[in-house]
């Protein structure tokens, strides 16, 4: 069955310096989604992508953070100039075309700043 | 979207049917019920969803009832591996599809051996 996989599955950065992360999506589908979920917490939408552009963010979703989909295959989260309140596990989600359709989960990657 | 309320944890003996309840009063016509659970610190697994028939699936099945203000989510012969947090969450896709998941706290189903 096809999944959502994200990479790397743990990354390690001093604070302050900038973090991309990678998703690769379902391949047939159009709209992807990063989340994310503070140890202990519930997860929390930050933003979804579709027709290559921003379709909504939430509050967390600022300018410390963007999105790209460089390619037909990746969809990346960055964050820049990384804060200790940035560790976490973040999501990437993707789904198919046909709105009421499910959005599918990545297992994540885990960040931590040091 | 609509509220959704689960209790915080439940147990369920190992191959019983787990019944995992959700109240949605405040549901309107266009929202579909979606049903995730997360195994420690996977990502959310999507289970099911409906609009106001019941479904089923390979994994679950959905009973909502006739006015819509309530679900209940089965396993029906539940395993160790079952244990996680489920999530029961309300979403109408308006626009097309990009709008983004809340999830809540979630029932945290303990399978008892």
């Amino acid at each position: 069955e096809p999944e959502v996989t994200q990479t790397p599955s743990h990354q390690v950065t001093q604070m302050g310096q900038e973090v991309i992360l990678r998703c690769v999506p379902i391949s047939n589908h159009l709209y992807f989604y990063w989340y994310r979920q503070i140890l202990g917490q519930k997860v929390e939408f930050l933003v979804s992508f579709y027709n290559n552009e921003i379709s909504e963010k939430s509050e967390i979703f600022d300018d410390q953070f963007s999105v790209e989909r460089p390619d037909g295959s990746n969809f990346t989260l960055k964050i820049r100039s990384t804060k200790l309140e940035d560790s976490a596990m973040y999501f990437c989600a993707s789904k198919a075309e046909h709105p009421n359709q499910p959005q599918h989960f990545g297992d994540g990657t885990r960040l931590s700043i040091l | 979207d609509a509220k959704t309320t689960q209790p915080p944890s439940m147990d369920c003996a190992e191959g019983r049917a787990a019944n995992l309840p959700c109240n949605h009063s405040t549901i309107s016509g266009n929202e579909y019920v979606y049903w995730y659970r997360q195994i420690h610190s996977q990502g959310p697994q999507y289970i099911i969803h409906g609009l106001k028939n019941n479904e089923t699936n390979e994994m679950a099945s959905l009973i909502i009832t006739e006015d819509r203000k309530s679900s209940t989510l089965i396993l029906p012969h539940a395993t160790l591996r079952d244990t996680a947090v489920y999530y029961c969450i309300v979403r109408e896709y308006s626009g097309g599809g990009a709008d983004g998941l809340t999830f809540g706290k979630g029932t945290h189903l303990i399978i008892q051996p």
